[in-house]
């Protein structure tokens, strides 16, 4: 039970390149999210999954996308990355019925 | 949605209880009241949630006033390796979870 993996753990881009950060979860949490954390600040939502084929903006959703098409799977793509997308971006699951949040160990990502 | 107040630092000598206050005093009733810590940069780590009662796990204790404005985590022996920046998040009915910033928590030896 690998619990929430993300991949890459680093990333340097250039502006205007599009990438993929992957995130995966194998307890068959129905609720996936993603987050950025910016240095000295809290967590904002940028999206979230209630399921497969279910996707929602949260806080901060402009110049990302995602998908839902596996329970396991929760995509987040950035589609024409900035410099203000520089952060750590955080992947996280939970059961539906009010559970915990399980958090992955996070993407570095640097855009020059 | 409810927004909460916290500290945004407290030191706690080690072995002692490190007390965590929050205010929330726009929680609405089905409202739950969670907390997290996130030591160093690693991702956060789930600590314990309560609607109205006293909760109690073997990591911390939460207790919530009466009128539900207010909580308080409780580490009971705090150790070095508790120090991390604790939030304290109130749960809306929609499933997003809102951060803030948090209390940076220093266990001191």
């Amino acid at each position: 039970n690998a619990g929430v993996t993300q991949t890459p753990k680093f990333q340097v881009l250039k502006t205007g390149q599009s990438m993929t950060l992957q995130c995966a979860q194998d307890m068959n949490h129905e609720y996936m999210s993603w987050y950025r954390q910016d240095p000295g600040m809290g967590l904002r939502l940028i999206h979230y999954s209630v399921g497969a084929g279910i996707t929602d903006q949260g806080e901060v959703p402009n110049g990302y996308n995602v998908s839902r098409s596996t329970t396991e799977d929760f995509p987040l793509r950035l589609l024409s990355a900035a410099p203000s997308q520089t952060s750590v971006y955080f992947c996280a699951s939970s059961t539906m019925a009010l559970g915990a949040q399980y958090f992955g160990p996070g993407t570095r990502l640097t855009v020059l | 949605d409810a927004k909460t107040t916290q500290p945004p630092s407290m030191d706690c000598a080690e072995g002692r209880a490190a007390n965590l206050p929050c205010n929330h005093s726009t929680i609405s009733g089905n409202e739950y009241v969670y907390w997290y810590r996130q030591i160093h940069s690693q991702g956060p780590q789930y600590i314990i949630h309560g609607l109205k009662n006293n909760e109690t796990n073997e990591m911390a204790s939460l207790i919530i006033t009466e009128d539900r404005k207010s909580s308080t985590l409780i580490l009971p022996h705090a150790t070095l390796r508790d120090t991390a920046v604790y939030y304290c998040i109130v749960r809306p009915a929609g499933n997003q979870f809102y951060f803030g910033t948090g209390t940076s928590l220093t266990v001191i030896p």
